[in-house]
């Protein structure tokens, strides 16, 4: 199972909206509705961000959300703040029962 | 407070064995499925395996490039999972996390416990 592929980085301004890109294949993100994303601050573990392709988990800001279209998905951050910088992972259930992560993308708020 | 805490990592020679430990607490262990996900210094998150409640008869999955070496297991009645890791090789070498995925849900983890530190090294 390959990897699912994001851009290494992306950065903006804070007040600012980024986009985050994940792609894969029919047997991962186009054929399921289950794309997560989640935020790593240096040192620290993963954070569920958006689950089951838009949904966000109690406590997460609603400038966070998800959307997919074909084999993409898509992380929207909003209202960039410097504290959203850190790197950003996307995941997707698998035809073979797994899982499979993005190569993350690190976000820089300049 | 939902809270996953791993135990159990080390120095480790190439070709040895390490087993670790992922204590849950404060949720409904024994309908959650469990995964393993690693994280080499300064690279992505890699998944390793899972395995599911006793509902889904425990069954178990493995990426390749550990499918035949690593084992996961469990016991219900001590609230922990264990990742079994043997005829390791330098490329193990990583921080290893464990994650619950709760049994209404599929392919999201939460939480993740704060990882143990693998390090395979002659």
């Amino acid at each position: 199972q390959s990897a699912l592929t994001q851009p290494a980085s992306v950065s903006g301004s804070p007040g600012q909206s980024i986009a985050i890109s994940c792609t894969g294949t029919s047997s991962d993100v186009g054929g399921y509705n289950y794309v997560s994303w989640y935020q790593q601050h240096p040192g620290k573990a993963p954070k569920l961000m958006i689950y089951d392709v838009s949904n966000r988990p109690s406590g997460v800001s609603n400038r966070f959300s998800g959307s997919k279209s074909g084999n993409t998905a898509s992380l929207t951050i909003s209202g960039l703040q410097a504290e959203d910088e850190a790197d950003y992972y996307c995941s997707s259930y698998t035809s073979s029962s797994t899982v499979v992560f993005g190569g993350g993308t690190k976000l820089t708020v300049l | 407070e939902v809270q996953l805490v791993e135990s159990g990592g080390g120095l480790v020679q190439p070709g040895g064995s390490l087993k670790l430990s992922c204590a849950a607490s404060g949720f409904t262990f024994s309908g959650s499925a469990m995964h393993w996900v690693r994280q080499a210094s300064g690279k992505g998150l890699e998944w390793v395996g899972r395995i599911r409640g006793k509902a889904n008869n425990y069954a178990t999955a493995y990426a390749a490039s550990v499918r035949g070496r690593f084992t996961i297991s469990r016991d219900d009645s001590k609230n922990t999972a264990y990742l079994q890791m043997n005829s390791l090789k330098t490329e193990d070498t990583a921080v290893y996390y464990c994650a619950r995925v709760v049994p209404t849900a599929i392919g999201w983890f939460d939480p993740w416990g704060q990882g143990t530190l693998v390090t395979v090294s002659s």
